[in-house]
């Protein structure tokens, strides 16, 4: 069945590194994916988004890249700060399918001083 | 914070009750989408509503059932509580459907004994 999944459940890092969270997913005819963060005690923020017909998009201090040959999706956070550290997201929409946006287990990303 | 706001924070019912978990939306938004999320695990899509109608389901059985209100607040009723339903329980606000711009609450934990 359809499965939005993550390599590392947990990713520690030292503060002002580099951060990659990455993810996988399986439905093919996917055409939209989001990155959230979640913070303890507050629902999802959304961070970024991209299109299938997009490889990358840049925000402030984070990256996304989506391989759609291997069906791979990646978050990166340049210059990791404390208030990073939260539990990562991807999600992935099939636009037409009554807006059912699934989400994959997630990653604790923890910043280390 | 993000205007949406989540009412109880906090709740305990037992097996075999029924549930009422309300949501009011940012101002301007007119759809509202609920997720159940479970314990370290990424949030599952319940439904959406617009303009007060249901616009797509995952795939939870017909006890959980939605209102939306002419404001655009949102209930999630939950009949026949059963111990999986213990969760925290998300709902989205935006405007005409839209994902990627969606706003979350800070959730209701639901308890079930």
């Amino acid at each position: 069945g359809e499965s939005v999944g993550l390599h590392l459940p947990t990713l520690s890092v030292q503060e002002g590194d580099n951060s990659i969270i990455n993810c996988a997913y399986s439905n093919s005819a996917s055409d939209y994916f989001i990155w959230y963060k979640q913070e303890s005690g507050k629902g999802p923020q959304f961070i970024i988004d991209i299109r299938s017909n997009m490889d990358k998009r840049q925000g402030q201090r984070v990256t996304v890249l989506l391989n759609k040959t291997v069906k791979h999706l990646s978050l990166q956070i340049a210059a990791t700060q404390p208030g990073d550290s939260a539990v990562y997201f991807c999600a992935e929409l099939v636009t037409g399918g009554g807006n059912k946006l699934t989400f994959g287990t997630g990653t604790q990303l923890k910043v280390e001083l | 914070e993000t205007g949406v706001t989540q009412s109880p924070t906090h709740l305990i019912k037992t097996r075999g009750q029924q549930v009422t978990l309300r949501c009011s939306s940012q101002s301007g938004h007119n759809t509202v989408s609920w997720y159940q999320q479970a314990l370290g695990q990424g949030p599952q899509f319940i439904f959406q509503y617009y303009r007060e109608e249901e616009n797509g389901r995952g795939n939870f059985p017909p006890r959980f059932s939605g209102l939306q209100f002419p404001n655009y607040s949102s209930e999630l009723n939950v009949n026949a509580l059963e111990l999986d339903d213990s969760a925290l329980y998300l709902c989205a606000s935006s405007f005409d459907r839209g994902i990627g711009e969606q706003y979350f609450g800070p959730g209701t934990r639901l308890t079930v004994t």
